[in-house]
């Protein structure tokens, strides 16, 4: 019963450097969603997905970009590493429309940029 | 823009206490709101959801209340344990699909 599964768990960048952060999903959910998590703050939306081929801005996508080609996957990529990305990403996964279905939560990535 | 505050930001009582936790937004036209459990180091696990429409829903000793027109929720745990240590998040959902999430209490049960 794998959930949602996000990896790498731990990353150290240096400044201006790209990665790609990945988050798959085995329930078969059309709506995902990526989060920001900083120290004493609340989660903050980044990006979210209704389904493959759609994908849509949250509240701070900034500095980010996703892709959705499948259901079960949803690529957060960083582009040019900035101090301020320095965070604990975490990917959500959730059945229609979420409205009445909670969301499912991966065990975050923790980034530290350099 | 959606505002959600939770108070206190910590919270310590022996086990075996009844507690409360409080959730407040200041946009009423919310689709639903979502209490969560976060524990060190782990992503976020739903404990309770209750859509617009309804006022409260329980879960075993986790009671969640909601009034939308004063723009309050709150999470009652009966009984405290050690074991419910943890930070509580709450989150609501807009109209559209954007989540707004508190910066959480962080629930201390001491033995």
């Amino acid at each position: 019963n794998a959930g949602v599964t996000q990896t790498p768990k731990f990353r150290i960048l240096k400044i201006g450097q790209s990665m790609t952060l990945q988050c798959t999903q085995d329930m078969n959910h059309n709506y995902m969603y990526w989060y920001r998590q900083d120290p004493g703050m609340g989660l903050k939306l980044i990006y979210y997905s209704v389904g493959a081929g759609i994908t849509d801005k949250g509240e701070v996508p900034n500095g980010y970009n996703v892709s959705r080609s499948t259901t079960e996957d949803f690529p957060l990529r960083l582009e040019l590493a900035a101090p301020s990305q320095t965070s604990v990403y975490f990917c959500a996964s959730s059945f229609f429309g979420g409205g009445n279905q909670p969301q499912h939560f991966g065990d975050g990535t923790r980034l530290s940029i350099l | 823009k959606q505002e959600v505050t939770q108070i206190p930001a910590a919270l310590s009582v022996p086990e075996g206490e009844n507690l409360v936790l409080n959730c407040s937004f200041t946009d009423s036209a919310i689709y639903n709101l979502q209490w969560f459990r976060q524990d060190p180091g782990k992503g976020l696990t739903s404990l309770l959801l209750i859509q617009s429409s309804q006022r409260e829903q329980t879960s075993g000793r986790l009671n969640a209340s909601l009034d939308k027109s004063s723009g309050r929720s709150t999470l009652y745990i009966a009984a405290s344990q050690p074991g419910d240590s943890a930070t509580y998040l709450c989150a609501v959902r807009n109209t559209g699909n954007q989540f707004y999430f508190g910066t959480g209490t962080s629930l201390t049960v001491i033995p």
